[in-house]
This record gives C-alpha cells, structure tokens and sequence, in this order.
C-alpha cells in the first residue's frame, strides 16, 4: 500500500507568515490528492482536491500544489482562524490513506 | 443543504459487535460513494470503508478487513458499518462522509458529526 508521510508533524508560525506543508507519496499518484483542516474539536473541512483545485468558499491564502509523489499545502499569509490540523489524503486507489497531520499553531 | 448524522455509537466491550448508521439528506444518495473514517481521542484521521454509489464495490482498510463490514441503502438514504470482534484499538470517532465526486474518485466534501465508539470492559 502506499504511505503518506507529512512534513513537519507541527510547526509555529507568526501571523502574515507564509507557511508549507508538505505531503509526499510512497509511490506516484498523479494528482489524486486532498488537503483537509480540521480546527480543534471540530470535523474535518476538504480545502483543496486534484492537489491544486480550491474547493468552494475556501480563502484564496491556501493553495495546493505538486503532482506524482510530492505535493504542498501552501498558507500564503497566516491567519489566528487557520489555527488547526492540517491532512493529506490519496484517493487514486484504496485504501484512501491520509498523512499523519501537520499542526499549525500561533508564535 | 447536505446533512449527514450517524448514529450507533456505544461502549461495547472487546470481542462485541456494533452497527454504525449514517442517514444522509440533501444530496442524491445514490449517485455518490460514500466513506467511513475514523479518529481516535486525540489522534489522527484513519480511512476505514468505502462503497460505490450502486453497493457492488467496497473497499477497507487492512486495520478492519474481516472484520468490519460497509453497506447502503439507497432507498432509505441509508450507510452502515457493521463492525465486529471489536478490540480497543477501535475505540473512536466514526465519521461517515461523502465523495466529492460522483465518478468515486474526489475528496471527502462533506462529513457528519461523529458517533463515538468506545471498546472497553
């Protein structure tokens, strides 16, 4: 099965920072690739699908890149809201495996 | 508006058995595969099942295979999780969720609350 590793597992930015997660794939999955965030005790929200399109409503700050086996989360200027967990996720076949989560907080 | 609520969640000690419902409105059902997902106390997101829109094709994660069991119905708006010989390390949040695409290949769009599963004795 393919494994999905993030980097980092939690990282400390200041507001208006640039920040990056990245998401890389044992094996290549073409673009067949999500980005969640889920805020502390809430469900999980589907940012980014196809690893670069914005799902609908989401701030234009994030943006997704990458294709093959490594794939960014990019948070252009962070904002105290973006305050959360942050997932990867392949769906190019099953099992639909997620990354272990990256932890984003407030310096 | 799309709602999904699942249901079901209890403490069950280990070896037990339990189903899992989700009962989903304000999308057409059955044109959509829909997933469960799952998230111990504290810990990270972990696939569980997925079935298509029409129930001939389901998928499981090794952690579950033989033991857990998906299933819908259509007519009733219906997802199920049938789980057996249940051990601790299923304890969780069970979260049923819908493809974002109804060719089965998407992310997850939308997502219900949560049903807590508790394996304990």
């Amino acid at each position: 099965d393919i494994q999905m590793t993030q980097s980092p597992s939690s990282l400390s930015a200041s507001v208006g920072d640039r920040v990056t997660i990245t998401c890389r794939a044992s094996q290549g999955i073409s673009n067949y690739l999500a980005w969640y965030q889920q805020k502390p005790g809430k469900i999980p929200n589907l940012l980014i699908y196809a690893a670069s399109t914005l799902q609908s409503g989401v701030p234009s700050r994030f943006s997704g890149s990458g294709s093959g086996t490594d794939f960014t989360l990019t948070i252009s200027s962070l904002q105290p809201e973006d305050v959360a967990t942050y997932y990867c996720q392949k769906y190019n076949s099953a099992p639909r495996t997620f990354g272990q989560g990256t932890k984003v907080e407030i310096k | 508006e799309v709602h999904l609520v699942e249901s079901g969640g209890v403490v069950v000690q280990p070896g037990g058995s339990l189903r899992l419902s989700c009962a989903a409105s304000g999308f057409t059902f059955d044109d959509y595969t829909m997933h469960w997902v799952r998230q111990a106390p504290g810990k990270g997101l972990e696939w569980v099942s997925l079935i298509s829109w029409d129930g001939d094709s389901t998928y499981s994660a090794d952690s579950v295979k033989g033991r857990f069991t998906i299933s819908r119905d259509n007519s009733k708006n219906s997802l199920y999780l049938q789980m057996n010989s249940l051990r601790a390390e299923d304890t969780a949040f069970y979260y049923c969720a819908k493809d974002k695409s109804n060719s089965g290949w998407g992310g997850l769009d939308y997502w219900g609350q949560g049903t807590l599963v508790t394996v304990s004795s």
